[in-house]
């Protein structure tokens, strides 16, 4: 059974890099038929694509933070990361992992359970 | 300001139907399917329903949906005090590049 795992630091401080990672286990991230995804959603918000990469290396981004944003996937690793830069407290969020259907048909069906991550100094 | 347009919140009593719609535009839903979320307080996002009408294993099939035009729907029959969550749709932009979602709609069951 597929599951994705977020890690990585809880807290950032205002105009640093939130890094974080998506650890897939029970299937390939080289699956050629999927993409890999985060999404994150403010406190009482709703869900903000941010990004989504292949692991051929191949990424889309939504367009408002992808100057801000550097996704990777490391395949030897079966894990893929997101980087953001630099933050500020309206980047506070949960941010989730997902596996991504590609094109047209796109959807998200496993999703890792979440990192809250606060932005403050 | 979400791209797609999902009502706040709806409310039926249990055993009711409900409805829950979603709209978008001729980049969005208008050239790609709709897929819908079910997010309970405090978890994450459950993936109801892909491709417009698709049911993953482990949705019942008091949940359907179904597209016309730009605007997806998402329909929820015999409604069940644990059906209480928040529901969001999703559709790929094809003008952004970019998965979009619904501002999400709250479901209360009465």
């Amino acid at each position: 059974q597929l599951q994705l795992q977020e890690s990585g630091p809880g807290l950032v401080k205002p105009s640093e890099t939130l890094s974080l990672t998506c650890s897939v286990s029970g299937g390939s991230i080289s699956d050629n038929n999927w993409y890999w995804g985060w999404i994150r959603q403010a406190p009482g918000k709703g869900l903000e694509w941010i990004a989504t990469i292949k692991y051929t290396g191949y990424t889309y981004h939504y367009p408002s933070l992808k100057s801000r944003v550097t996704i990777s996937v490391d395949t030897s690793q079966n894990q893929f990361s997101l980087r953001l830069s630099p933050v500020t407290a309206a980047d506070t969020a949960v941010y989730y992992c997902a596996r991504q259907a590609s094109g047209l048909g796109s959807f998200l069906d496993h999703w890792g359970q979440g990192i809250m991550v606060t932005v403050s100094s | 300001q979400s791209v797609l347009t999902q009502p706040p919140s709806v409310s039926a009593a249990p055993g009711q139907k409900v409805t829950i719609f979603c709209s978008g535009g001729s980049s969005n839903i208008g050239i790609s399917s709709v897929s819908w979320y079910q997010q309970f307080p405090g978890t994450a996002p459950r993936l109801l329903i892909s491709e417009d009408y698709k049911r993953p294993s482990g949705t019942p099939d008091r949940f359907s949906g179904s597209k016309s035009g730009t605007s997806g729907t998402l329909g929820i029959t015999g409604l069940q005090t644990g059906d209480e969550a928040d529901y969001y749709c999703a559709a790929w932009d094809g003008s952004l590049s970019a998965l979009v979602f619904g501002g999400g709609t709250k479901l209360t069951v009465l």
